[in-house]
């Protein structure tokens, strides 16, 4: 039990395209989900916390309307890239949290976007 | 805010022997929750073992063992018996209460020699 699903996990754009990535939890409700972006050989670094129904919470230093979050249902989050930049290539992995549970998340496999 | 470090960038071990990776944390929270993960070359984020602070017992899980003093705020990783498939990349994480991020140390690379 409590997989998450992330999709696409590869993807390669062009510059000024937008990029949405999916972050499905497949057999249990998501109250909230993180999104976190790592660069090549460092740590996660989380973007975003979205609460199902509600406006995403940023970062500081994450562009909101650049990095647009929804997450509509308590099984899906989707982050949107938008007018991609090749700065914006990196990793991008979304994690979910279960209503009832032992305080551990559960993380999708992650999407490699690469912007040209 | 709570910040996770973890002083060795690289370490070593060879295969069958033992090896343990620090962490530390900052917090003022006394209820809290700390976790390994690996991520191997895949980008996978497994979990390894968690803690719940509240809990005195070090954690353990087959081959992996924590010890954990909260007085302190250290929580370290032992591997036993160490296995060319532990070779990856482990972030020791803390996350205060349900519903907020985990919050990742920068990370040890684990090699393993045969």
């Amino acid at each position: 039990g409590a997989v998450v699903s992330q999709h696409p996990s590869w993807v390669i754009c062009k510059s000024g395209t937008s990029v949405k990535i999916e972050c499905r939890s497949l057999d249990f409700q998501a109250t909230t989900m993180f999104w976190y972006r790592q660069f090549p050989k460092q740590s996660l670094m989380l973007m975003a916390t979205s609460n199902e129904g509600s406006k995403a919470t940023y970062e500081q230093g994450v562009e909101k309307d650049k990095f647009l979050i929804n997450h509509a249902s308590l099984t899906l989050s989707t982050l949107t890239v938008t007018s991609a930049h090749p700065e914006d290539s990196s990793f991008y992995i979304c994690s979910a949290d279960q209503r009832v549970g032992s305080g551990e998340l559960f993380f999708g496999e992650g999407s490699r976007l690469t912007v040209l | 805010a709570q910040t996770v470090t973890q002083s060795q960038p690289e370490m070593s071990v060879q295969e069958a022997e033992t090896v343990t990776l620090s962490c530390t944390y900052d917090t003022s929270e006394s209820d809290y929750y700390l976790f390994w993960y690996k991520q191997p070359p895949s980008r996978q984020m497994i979990l390894v073992i968690r803690q719940e602070a509240y809990k005195q017992q070090n954690a353990t899980e087959n081959r992996f063992s924590v010890n954990f003093q909260k007085a302190a705020k250290s929580f370290s990783l032992k591997i036993s018996d160490s296995q060319l498939g532990d070779a990856a990349m482990y972030f020791c994480a803390y996350r205060s209460a349900r519903n907020t991020p985990l919050v990742f140390g920068k990370g040890t690379r684990l090699s393993v020699i045969a």
